[in-house]
């Protein structure tokens, strides 16, 4: 069974430094995992995935970095904006073809100007 | 413009009466899906469907029936809401077998 779990409910970081994200998962049979980013009254939205067999994907100013042996992802947001400001998400496949998605409970960042 | 609609978006009802909460896509993606987010547990995956008329369980299905006649619709129906169904629902579409997700606005439902 997988689990996800994002440690941190909240973080609060000042603006221009690097915001990292953490989560951790169970099963590391799958290839695939993805970071959503919510913002309040919107549903959540993609923000950057990584396969397996890569341990780091960047993206702009976000970079999802990949430890299998650890079963651990990090999502690291540099320079930090205030419209980084959000909930994020960490999703792991449950199964092959991600049929099921399971989700992290999520981290509240905030982003102080 | 690509997206995925709810309704409604917002809804306060009584223990017992049936309700539906509508999901429709125009991106002729064949997965949809139906989440609940609550405080502290992040979102949980109720229902999902592969195609038309392909459906089944995810990890908190108690309480609801889905059903997908057409490609672009993929309702939510709560026959008989308790208060333990109050939360935040979300649809999601994707195509095939690209794992990123759409999802709705989201419909907060409150059950008395």
């Amino acid at each position: 069974d997988q689990q996800v779990k994002q440690n941190s409910p909240s973080l609060s970081v000042q603006e221009g430094r690097i915001s990292i994200l953490n989560c951790d998962y169970t099963n590391s049979m799958f290839d695939y995992f993805l970071w959503y980013k919510k913002y309040p009254a919107e549903g959540p939205t993609f923000l950057i995935s990584i396969s397996s067999i890569k341990d780091k994907n960047e993206d702009g100013r976000f970079t999802v970095f990949l430890n299998k042996s650890a079963k651990h992802l990090s999502l690291h947001i540099v320079p930090s904006q205030p419209g980084d400001s959000a909930v994020y998400f960490c999703a792991v496949p449950h199964d092959q073809g991600a049929q099921k998605l399971v989700f992290g409970q999520g981290t509240r960042l905030t982003i102080n100007p | 413009e690509a997206q995925v609609t709810q309704n409604p978006r917002y809804l306060i009802t009584v223990t017992g009466k049936k309700l539906t909460v509508t999901c429709s896509q125009n991106m002729n993606h064949e997965y949809m899906s139906w989440y609940r987010q609550d405080p502290g547990l992040g979102l949980r995956q109720i229902y999902y469907s592969m195609n038309v008329e392909v459906t089944d369980k995810g990890d908190v299905p108690e309480g609801y029936k889905v059903s997908r006649k057409e490609k672009r619709n993929f309702p939510l129906i709560l026959e008989s809401p308790s208060p333990n169904q109050t939360s935040l629902y979300f649809c999601a579409s994707r195509q095939g077998a690209v794992y990123e997700q759409f999802f709705g606005p989201g419909t907060r439902l409150t059950v008395l």
